[in-house]
Protein backbone atom coordinates (compact mmCIF):
# COMPACT_ATOMS: atom_id res chain seq x y z
CA UNK A 1 0.00 0.00 0.00
CA UNK A 2 0.91 3.55 -0.14
CA UNK A 3 3.00 5.08 2.31
CA UNK A 4 3.94 8.68 3.11
CA UNK A 5 5.37 10.69 0.64
CA UNK A 6 6.63 14.12 0.39
CA UNK A 7 7.55 16.05 -2.36
CA UNK A 8 10.39 17.36 -3.65
CA UNK A 9 12.57 15.06 -2.49
CA UNK A 10 15.34 17.66 -2.97
CA UNK A 11 15.14 21.31 -2.73
CA UNK A 12 17.88 23.95 -3.54
CA UNK A 13 16.95 27.91 -2.37
CA UNK A 14 18.55 31.11 -2.39
CA UNK A 15 19.08 32.58 1.42
CA UNK A 16 15.99 35.16 1.82
CA UNK A 17 13.45 32.83 -0.65
CA UNK A 18 10.53 31.41 0.67
CA UNK A 19 10.03 27.15 0.03
CA UNK A 20 6.95 25.00 0.41
CA UNK A 21 7.61 21.06 1.04
CA UNK A 22 4.37 18.93 0.97
CA UNK A 23 3.86 15.93 2.70
CA UNK A 24 1.00 13.67 1.48
CA UNK A 25 -0.17 10.85 4.61
CA UNK A 26 -0.76 7.16 4.72
CA UNK A 27 -5.11 7.77 3.88
CA UNK A 28 -6.93 7.82 6.82
CA UNK A 29 -4.28 8.17 9.20
CA UNK A 30 -5.77 11.46 11.24
CA UNK A 31 -2.37 12.42 12.56
CA UNK A 32 0.89 14.09 10.84
CA UNK A 33 3.94 15.22 12.45
CA UNK A 34 6.83 17.79 11.04
CA UNK A 35 10.56 17.00 12.33
CA UNK A 36 13.66 18.86 10.85
CA UNK A 37 16.59 16.60 10.77
CA UNK A 38 20.50 18.36 10.47
CA UNK A 39 23.75 16.26 9.06
CA UNK A 40 24.04 13.37 11.86
CA UNK A 41 21.64 14.81 14.47
CA UNK A 42 18.03 13.70 16.13
CA UNK A 43 14.76 14.37 14.85
CA UNK A 44 13.40 18.09 16.04
CA UNK A 45 9.95 18.35 16.76
CA UNK A 46 8.31 20.92 14.70
CA UNK A 47 4.41 20.44 14.78
CA UNK A 48 1.71 17.76 15.23
CA UNK A 49 -2.14 17.96 13.88
CA UNK A 50 -4.34 15.54 14.97
CA UNK A 51 -7.79 15.42 13.73
CA UNK A 52 -10.03 18.82 13.85
CA UNK A 53 -7.98 19.72 16.91
CA UNK A 54 -5.58 22.99 16.44
CA UNK A 55 -1.94 21.91 16.19
CA UNK A 56 0.37 21.51 18.24
CA UNK A 57 3.09 24.01 16.95
CA UNK A 58 5.58 24.15 20.22
CA UNK A 59 8.71 22.65 18.14
CA UNK A 60 8.32 25.47 15.33
CA UNK A 61 11.92 26.92 15.73
CA UNK A 62 10.87 31.07 14.19
CA UNK A 63 7.38 33.09 12.98
CA UNK A 64 9.00 32.23 9.57
CA UNK A 65 7.81 28.42 10.43
CA UNK A 66 4.60 27.97 9.55
CA UNK A 67 2.28 24.75 8.45
CA UNK A 68 -1.52 23.51 7.43
CA UNK A 69 -2.95 20.74 6.89
CA UNK A 70 -6.18 21.08 4.24
CA UNK A 71 -9.00 18.52 4.46
CA UNK A 72 -7.44 17.14 7.18
CA UNK A 73 -4.91 15.05 4.78
CA UNK A 74 -2.19 17.19 2.74
CA UNK A 75 -0.11 18.87 4.80
CA UNK A 76 2.40 21.64 3.98
CA UNK A 77 5.17 23.10 5.57
CA UNK A 78 6.47 26.68 4.76
CA UNK A 79 9.50 28.46 5.60
CA UNK A 80 9.80 32.36 4.94
CA UNK A 81 12.79 34.00 3.83
CA UNK A 82 14.58 30.88 4.37
CA UNK A 83 19.04 31.17 6.24
CA UNK A 84 21.42 29.30 6.17
CA UNK A 85 21.05 27.24 9.37
CA UNK A 86 17.14 25.71 7.76
CA UNK A 87 18.87 23.45 5.56
CA UNK A 88 18.46 19.67 6.75
CA UNK A 89 16.30 16.76 5.83
CA UNK A 90 12.43 17.76 6.52
CA UNK A 91 10.58 14.25 7.53
CA UNK A 92 6.90 14.13 7.75
CA UNK A 93 5.19 11.06 9.46
CA UNK A 94 1.73 10.02 10.11
CA UNK A 95 -0.17 7.37 12.08
CA UNK A 96 -3.58 5.96 12.73
CA UNK A 97 -4.61 8.22 15.28
CA UNK A 98 -6.28 5.73 17.87
CA UNK A 99 -2.50 4.70 18.61
CA UNK A 100 -0.21 8.22 17.74
CA UNK A 101 3.14 6.37 18.96
CA UNK A 102 3.45 4.37 15.46
CA UNK A 103 4.36 6.59 13.34
CA UNK A 104 5.05 5.82 9.65
CA UNK A 105 7.33 8.53 8.18
CA UNK A 106 8.08 9.60 4.79
CA UNK A 107 11.54 10.04 2.67
CA UNK A 108 11.84 13.10 3.90
CA UNK A 109 13.31 16.75 2.00
CA UNK A 110 16.59 17.81 1.88
CA UNK A 111 16.69 21.60 1.74
CA UNK A 112 20.25 23.54 0.69
CA UNK A 113 19.97 27.18 1.50
CA UNK A 114 22.78 28.77 -0.49
CA UNK B 1 10.72 19.63 28.53
CA UNK B 2 11.23 15.42 27.89
CA UNK B 3 14.84 14.17 26.80
CA UNK B 4 16.50 11.73 26.03
CA UNK B 5 19.81 10.84 26.32
CA UNK B 6 21.14 7.47 23.97
CA UNK B 7 24.03 5.55 23.92
CA UNK B 8 26.44 5.29 22.29
CA UNK B 9 26.63 8.16 19.66
CA UNK B 10 28.34 5.43 17.07
CA UNK B 11 29.12 2.33 16.97
CA UNK B 12 31.79 -0.02 14.98
CA UNK B 13 31.62 -3.62 14.98
CA UNK B 14 32.49 -6.52 13.42
CA UNK B 15 29.82 -8.89 11.34
CA UNK B 16 28.56 -11.64 13.41
CA UNK B 17 29.06 -9.66 16.60
CA UNK B 18 26.05 -8.92 18.75
CA UNK B 19 25.19 -5.01 20.05
CA UNK B 20 24.05 -3.44 22.49
CA UNK B 21 22.45 0.61 22.92
CA UNK B 22 20.57 2.05 25.29
CA UNK B 23 18.53 5.37 26.25
CA UNK B 24 17.56 6.81 29.63
CA UNK B 25 14.62 9.91 29.87
CA UNK B 26 14.69 12.62 32.44
CA UNK B 27 11.06 11.42 33.12
CA UNK B 28 8.54 8.95 32.38
CA UNK B 29 7.47 7.63 29.43
CA UNK B 30 4.16 5.25 28.79
CA UNK B 31 5.86 4.01 25.33
CA UNK B 32 9.04 3.17 24.51
CA UNK B 33 9.49 2.57 20.31
CA UNK B 34 13.15 1.75 18.36
CA UNK B 35 13.38 3.15 14.60
CA UNK B 36 16.37 2.35 11.85
CA UNK B 37 17.04 4.99 9.60
CA UNK B 38 18.72 4.13 6.58
CA UNK B 39 20.91 6.92 4.59
CA UNK B 40 18.12 8.84 2.44
CA UNK B 41 14.91 7.42 4.30
CA UNK B 42 12.89 8.16 6.56
CA UNK B 43 12.83 6.23 10.23
CA UNK B 44 11.47 2.82 10.31
CA UNK B 45 9.41 1.36 13.36
CA UNK B 46 11.41 -1.72 14.36
CA UNK B 47 10.04 -2.59 17.57
CA UNK B 48 7.43 -0.97 19.84
CA UNK B 49 6.82 -1.48 24.07
CA UNK B 50 4.05 -0.39 26.02
CA UNK B 51 4.33 -2.05 29.55
CA UNK B 52 7.08 -1.83 32.09
CA UNK B 53 9.49 -4.01 32.23
CA UNK B 54 8.31 -5.55 28.35
CA UNK B 55 10.31 -8.17 26.67
CA UNK B 56 9.84 -7.79 22.80
CA UNK B 57 11.83 -9.36 20.08
CA UNK B 58 11.45 -8.75 16.35
CA UNK B 59 13.82 -11.46 14.83
CA UNK B 60 17.63 -10.46 15.89
CA UNK B 61 16.28 -7.69 17.65
CA UNK B 62 15.34 -8.09 20.99
CA UNK B 63 14.17 -4.64 23.32
CA UNK B 64 12.87 -3.73 27.10
CA UNK B 65 10.75 -1.65 28.15
CA UNK B 66 13.00 -0.70 31.63
CA UNK B 67 11.01 -1.06 34.84
CA UNK B 68 11.32 2.43 36.43
CA UNK B 69 9.73 3.56 32.98
CA UNK B 70 12.72 5.95 32.54
CA UNK B 71 14.85 3.66 30.31
CA UNK B 72 14.99 1.63 27.51
CA UNK B 73 17.83 -0.70 25.58
CA UNK B 74 17.88 -2.74 22.02
CA UNK B 75 20.16 -5.54 21.44
CA UNK B 76 20.95 -6.85 18.03
CA UNK B 77 22.08 -10.60 17.84
CA UNK B 78 24.88 -11.59 15.16
CA UNK B 79 25.08 -8.57 13.23
CA UNK B 80 25.11 -8.28 9.44
CA UNK B 81 25.77 -5.92 7.27
CA UNK B 82 22.83 -4.68 6.36
CA UNK B 83 21.88 -3.76 9.97
CA UNK B 84 24.25 -0.12 8.96
CA UNK B 85 21.95 2.77 9.68
CA UNK B 86 21.13 4.95 12.64
CA UNK B 87 18.77 3.47 15.27
CA UNK B 88 16.51 5.87 17.57
CA UNK B 89 14.85 5.90 20.69
CA UNK B 90 11.64 7.21 20.92
CA UNK B 91 9.25 7.94 24.15
CA UNK B 92 5.72 9.01 24.65
CA UNK B 93 3.41 9.63 27.01
CA UNK B 94 0.60 8.03 24.93
CA UNK B 95 -2.66 9.03 23.57
CA UNK B 96 -2.81 11.88 21.98
CA UNK B 97 1.07 13.23 22.73
CA UNK B 98 3.93 13.68 20.60
CA UNK B 99 7.01 11.41 20.68
CA UNK B 100 9.91 12.86 21.78
CA UNK B 101 13.65 11.12 20.03
CA UNK B 102 17.00 9.90 21.04
CA UNK B 103 19.92 11.65 19.27
CA UNK B 104 20.50 8.48 17.63
CA UNK B 105 22.87 5.64 17.30
CA UNK B 106 25.16 5.32 14.08
CA UNK B 107 25.94 1.28 13.43
CA UNK B 108 28.46 0.66 11.29
CA UNK B 109 29.49 -3.47 10.76
CA UNK B 110 32.57 -3.98 9.27
CA UNK B 111 32.22 -7.43 6.98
Amino acid sequence: GAGVSQSPSNKVTEKGKDVELRCDPISGHTALYWYRQSLGQGLEFLIYFQGNSAPDKSGLPSDRFSAERTGGSVSTLTIQRTQQEDSAVYLCASSPGTNTDTQYFGPGTRLTVL
Amino acid sequence: GQQLNQSPQSMFIQEGEDVSMNCTSSSIFNTWLWYKQEPGEGPVLLIALYKAGELTSNGRLTAQFGITRKDSFLNISASIPSDVGIYFCAGSSGGYQKVTFGTGTKLQVIP
